[in-house]
């Protein structure tokens, strides 16, 4: 089956610890996203890329890093320097063109740091 | 850039009730998007609407272009409906490379009650 996946469900760090969480599609999209989800709030954009070895900065970037050496994945690393990092983060993925395109969800990982 | 307003925040139905959740935006748009966000986290794609209606099953989204407002539509609502519902839109107007940049609100959460 073509979608998105996530791992893990759940995760737990330590203070200072960088942290990689995965996301990988198989729907054969160029873009892919990050987003972070917090209690009463929208989803942000942390990063993004519309194509393999480039990505953009969203809206809340600063803490974060990502890479995009395949088509399917996506890898976004929490970085110590985050500084509230405990969050739901949602991957997401599109085609990519002039218009305005659907975009896909994972299942999403829950990171909580302590 | 888009700001988008939902309303209401949170909405309590019997099972079998009509539903109205709504969406206004600031910034003039080509498309909009619902989605569903289950108790669980995981994020489905509903509609996405550049004019007029469109209808999946009990499910009916409109939107009016001009007044910046869309209206999601829930016949005869059942408690597996119960989720977070939300809207979003192209962060900019003409969406250029910012296609890919959403902007989302905060979401109404639905609770139906058998």
């Amino acid at each position: 089956d073509g979608g998105i996946t996530q791992s893990p469900k759940y995760l737990f760090r330590k203070e200072g610890q960088n942290v990689t969480l995965s996301c990988e599609q198989n729907l054969n999209h160029d873009a892919m996203y990050w987003y972070r989800q917090d209690p009463g709030q929208g989803l942000r954009l942390i990063y993004y890329s519309q194509i393999v070895n480039d990505f953009q900065k969203g809206d809340i970037a600063e803490g974060y890093s990502v890479s995009r050496e395949k088509k399917e994945s996506f890898p976004l690393t929490v970085t110590s320097a985050q500084k509230n990092p405990t969050a739901f983060y949602l991957c997401a993925s599109s085609i990519t063109g002039t218009g305005f395109y659907e975009q896909y969800f994972g299942p999403g990982t829950r990171l909580t740091v302590t | 850039k888009n700001e988008v307003e939902q309303s209401p925040q949170n909405l309590t139905a019997q099972e079998g009730e009509f539903i109205t959740i709504n969406c206004s935006y600031s910034v003039g748009i080509s498309a909009l998007h619902w989605l569903q966000q289950h108790p669980g986290g995981g994020i489905v794609s509903l509609f996405m609407l550049s004019s007029g209606k469109k209808k999946h099953g009990r499910l009916i989204a409109t939107i009016n272009i001009q007044e910046k407002h869309s209206s999601l539509h829930i016949t005869a609502s059942h408690p597996r409906d119960s989720a977070v519902y939300i809207c979003a839109v192209p962060s900019t107007r003409d969406g250029g490379g910012s296609n890919y940049k959403l902007t989302f609100g905060k979401g109404t959460l639905l609770t139906v009650n058998p």
